[in-house]
């Protein structure tokens, strides 16, 4: 079945420094892959929907500067959580989209900013 | 009112028990995925599902598309089905998420 990694499963950095999330589809091409947020005991929350070889599209009130998307191949997308702050600490999750199978997850990447 | 409602926010259940979680919603949707999120975080996607039932071992999942709702059933349970389950429909070209039924299941 359709696989999505992503790595790292978790990350703990200092205060001001920049954090890269890789999300791979090991067996299909994703054109479409979404990141997501989540914080304890809340409903997972879209941040952008990355489309590949183009801007990601980012919901309203994400800092596109702050969460820099890029998806420069069909089977790579990567979230780079550009001077983190410890409000940034958060569990976030990618996903990819295939045509009659839904979507399918990373393992997510817990982010703790010290 | 948030657009995917799932009940009971928590359940906990002896092992071997027959669990029902339910998910309502309001939206016009052409699917709906039942997900299941344990303590480590990791999502792993159970059913999609855009009419009728769906089984997969010991977990049914039901959609009743004229009254928006979803039930996911997990029959025998064991301590393993220990999880948040969530609810997510597609629509109006998007996923939105209920908060989930956290489970627990005692031996």
């Amino acid at each position: 079945g359709a696989v999505v990694s992503q790595h790292p499963s978790r990350v703990i950095c200092k205060s001001g420094t920049s954090v890269k999330i890789e999300c791979r589809s090991l067996d299909f091409q994703a054109t479409t892959m979404f990141w997501y947020r989540q914080f304890p005991k809340k409903s997972l929350m879209l941040m952008a929907t990355s489309n590949e070889g183009s801007k990601a599209t980012y919901e309203q009130g994400v800092e596109k500067d702050k969460f820099l998307i890029n998806h420069a191949s069909l089977t790579l997308s990567t979230l780079t959580v550009t001077s983190a702050h410890p409000e940034d600490s958060s569990f976030y999750i990618c996903s990819a989209s295939r045509a009659n199978y839904g979507y399918t997850f990373g393992s997510g990447t817990r982010l703790t900013v010290v | 009112k948030n657009e995917v409602e799932q009940s009971p926010q928590n359940l906990t259940a002896q092992e071997g028990e027959f669990i029902t979680i339910n998910c309502s919603y309001s939206v016009g949707i052409s699917a709906l995925h039942w997900l299941q999120q344990h303590p480590g975080g990791g999502i792993v996607s159970l059913f999609m599902l855009s009419s009728g039932k769906k089984k997969h071992g010991r977990l049914i999942a039901t959609i009743n598309i004229q009254e928006k709702h979803s039930s996911l059933h997990i029959t025998a349970s064991h301590p393993r089905d220990s999880a948040v389950y969530i609810c997510a429909v597609y629509g109006n070209n998007r996923l939105a998420f209920g908060k989930g039924n956290q489970v627990v299941v005692i031996p």
